[in-house]
This record gives structure tokens, sequence and C-alpha cells, in this order.
């Protein structure tokens, strides 16, 4: 079954305790990006890549790193989590080509202590 | 630079009354133009694509929308309204690199 998939579902965590996000999707998906969704802000690109060792941010980069070494694998990285970093978190691949349908994995909730 | 705009952050029908949100768009290109749904605590499913072929889309659970770009909108419709369209829905243009540029989006209520 196609999909994309993250862990973990639901994470809570304090101030300054790094931690990752994993994200992988099964359908070799060159392009794959992070989102945070926040109340009235819908949806915004964190990051994303557009192949392996490939990537570029998108419209809120800052406190986030990403890494793209396997075309199957896009993680996630907070180095310092902040509160303002409470969120939803979706991972996302698609192919070249506007036209494509976007996978959207389940979601991340995270909350910063 | 693109963006979406979404009217209304919510909405409420009466089951079977129809549904209509509001999406308008801004592109400087031909668009393409997605409507997502978020039921409650799950994640998102595409509800249908506009991608330049017929400006009439329709898509799943009975919604359809219409890309009028004289208008620069398209809204999503659906003529009766089920108590299983609450939801959070979202309207999005894609742009570089497949990037999906979100509305704030509309939260329906459906109520007896």
């Amino acid at each position: 079954e196609a999909q994309v998939t993250q862990n973990p579902r639901y994470l809570i965590t304090v101030t300054g305790k790094k931690l990752t996000v994993t994200c992988s999707q099964n359908m070799n998906h060159e392009y794959m990006s992070w989102y945070r969704q926040d109340p009235g802000l819908g949806l915004r690109q964190i990051y994303y890549s557009m192949n392996v060792e490939v990537t570029d941010k998108g419209d809120v980069p800052e406190g986030y790193k990403v890494s793209r070494k396997e075309k199957r694998n896009f993680p996630l990285i907070l180095e310092s989590p902040s509160p303002n970093q409470t969120s939803l978190y979706f991972c996302a691949s698609s192919d070249p080509g506007s036209t494509d349908t976007q996978y959207f994995g389940p979601g991340t909730r995270l909350t910063v202590l | 630079a693109q963006s979406v705009t979404q009217l209304g952050s919510h909405v409420s029908v009466s089951e079977g009354a129809l549904v209509l949100l509001r999406c308008n768009y801004s592109s400087s290109v031909p668009p393409y133009l997605f409507w997502y749904v978020q039921y409650p605590n799950q994640g998102l499913q595409l509800l249908l694509k506009y991608t330049s072929a017929a400006t009439l889309v329709k898509g799943i659970n009975g919604f359809e929308a219409e890309f009028k770009k004289s208008e620069t909108s398209f809204h999503l419709t659906k003529p009766s309204a089920h108590m299983s369209d609450a939801a959070e829905y979202f309207c999005a243009v894609s742009g570089w690199y497949n990037k999906l540029i979100f509305g704030a989006g509309t939260r329906l209520a459906v109520h007896p």
C-alpha cells in the first residue's frame, strides 16, 4: 500500500531537548516536504527536498533542520525546541509535476513545554 | 507570489442544505488548485483537484468545485450536507516543486 509514515504520532517534550520526527515514503517519490499546521494559519511549508542530498527552505524554516540521505526518508530535526514550535506537523511526498497529488502522512502532534 | 484566501473561517449549515465554501487564489501562472478535507484528529485527504482540464471538477463524497479564471475563484460545493461532512476544509494552490500554498481553512459544522 502506498503510504507516508511519520513517527512519533504524538510527542510532548520540554524546551531545549533535541528531537527528531521521522518521515518515510514507499512510493519512490523525488519530492518530499514538511508542513506545520496552526489554527487560523492553515499549513505552511517548513522545508522541502527535490531529491537525495538536495533540500531547501520553505516559508517557516527557523528552528528546524532536515536531511535527505536516502530517497525514502526525510527526517525533521528540532535541535532546541521552543514552545512556539508546538504544532501539528505533516510530511508529504510527490513526484515532479504540479498536477501530481501529494501524499500526506498522518501527522505528528508536538507539544513543547 | 501565489496565495489563497478562504472566506469564512467557520460555516454552519443544516443537514440537507447546500454547502458552499469559498476560495480565491492569486497566481501569476495558470494555477493548479486543490481542496483537502481534515476530519477531527485525522490527516489530510484530497477531495478534488483542478489541473487545467475541465473547469468543473467532481471529487469524492459528492463535492465539486468550479474554476472561474475571471473571478480567480475555486469554490467548493455540495448540494446536500450530511452530518459526516463536518470537518475542516483547506483550499490550496500548487507552486514550485509541488509546494502547496494553503488557505487558512474553513471549519464546516452541520447541524440537524
